[in-house]
């Protein structure tokens, strides 16, 4: 069965601390793979995607997230947090041309 | 990318009636979806709406509960038929452009 996994509820870390916050997927084919986030009381917010090309891809604010075919991740990475990036964030995976499937969340807390 | 904006951003409904929330993309867009999310939850496809065919809906959703329609390129609209507590959720519009979902702010639905 196609599935997205974030294996984490909840990240702690400290401002000006790297941020780790991590997705595994099982799907046939190759996936797209993409990264939102989302603020208090506001829709899914666009971060970054994989389609194919570079593993390491860099998007909004300072995020960036590697590819890892073999270990089936894509990793949500930053190297310096702030507070403001508390938030909810959603890994998904499109599979299949059109189905779109997200994970649980997790949610991030950076304390000053 | 594109720019979502959806209408009402919230609602507090009786039981019984119905609501009609609509969803405005800035751009022209071939598909567009309807999610619904728990606060704090992950996300639940309701329906694939593309203009010019009728939606498509996955299991457990039913055209007679939740009509939509798609009058053309930029425009949807869910309706959530004879409310029950039950439907109280957020109601998320995505619009699909670059292999990517953008979505809306969502509409808060509470019913009494």
């Amino acid at each position: 069965a196609q599935s997205v996994a974030q294996p984490e509820d909840q990240v702690n870390v400290a401002e000006g601390n790297p941020l780790t916050v991590k997705c595994t997927y099982s799907v046939s084919g190759n996936p797209y793979l993409f990264w939102y986030v989302q603020y208090p009381n506001r829709g899914l917010q666009f971060l970054l995607k994989y389609i194919t090309g570079d593993n390491l891809v860099k998007g909004s604010y300072g995020f960036e997230a590697e590819f890892n075919k073999s270990q089936t991740s894509f990793h949500l990475k930053k190297p310096s947090a702030l507070v403001s990036d508390s938030a909810l964030y959603f890994c998904a995976v499109r599979y299949n041309n059109n189905d779109m499937r997200f994970g649980a969340g997790t949610r991030l807390t950076v304390k000053p | 990318s594109a720019v979502i904006s959806q209408k009402p951003s919230r609602d507090i409904c009786q039981r019984g009636t119905s609501l009609t929330i609509q969803c405005q993309v800035d751009s022209q867009v071939t598909m567009m979806f309807w999610y619904r999310q728990q606060p704090g939850q992950s996300l639940t496809l309701i329906a694939t709406a593309n203009q010019g065919s009728e939606a498509t809906y996955e299991s457990g959703f039913v055209i007679d509960k939740f009509p939509i329609s798609r009058p053309n390129l930029t425009f949807s609209t869910l309706t959530v038929s004879n409310l029950s507590p039950e439907d109280s959720s957020i109601y998320l519009c995505s619009a699909e452009t670059g292999h990517t979902q953008y979505f809306g702010p969502g509409t808060r639905l509470t019913v009494l």
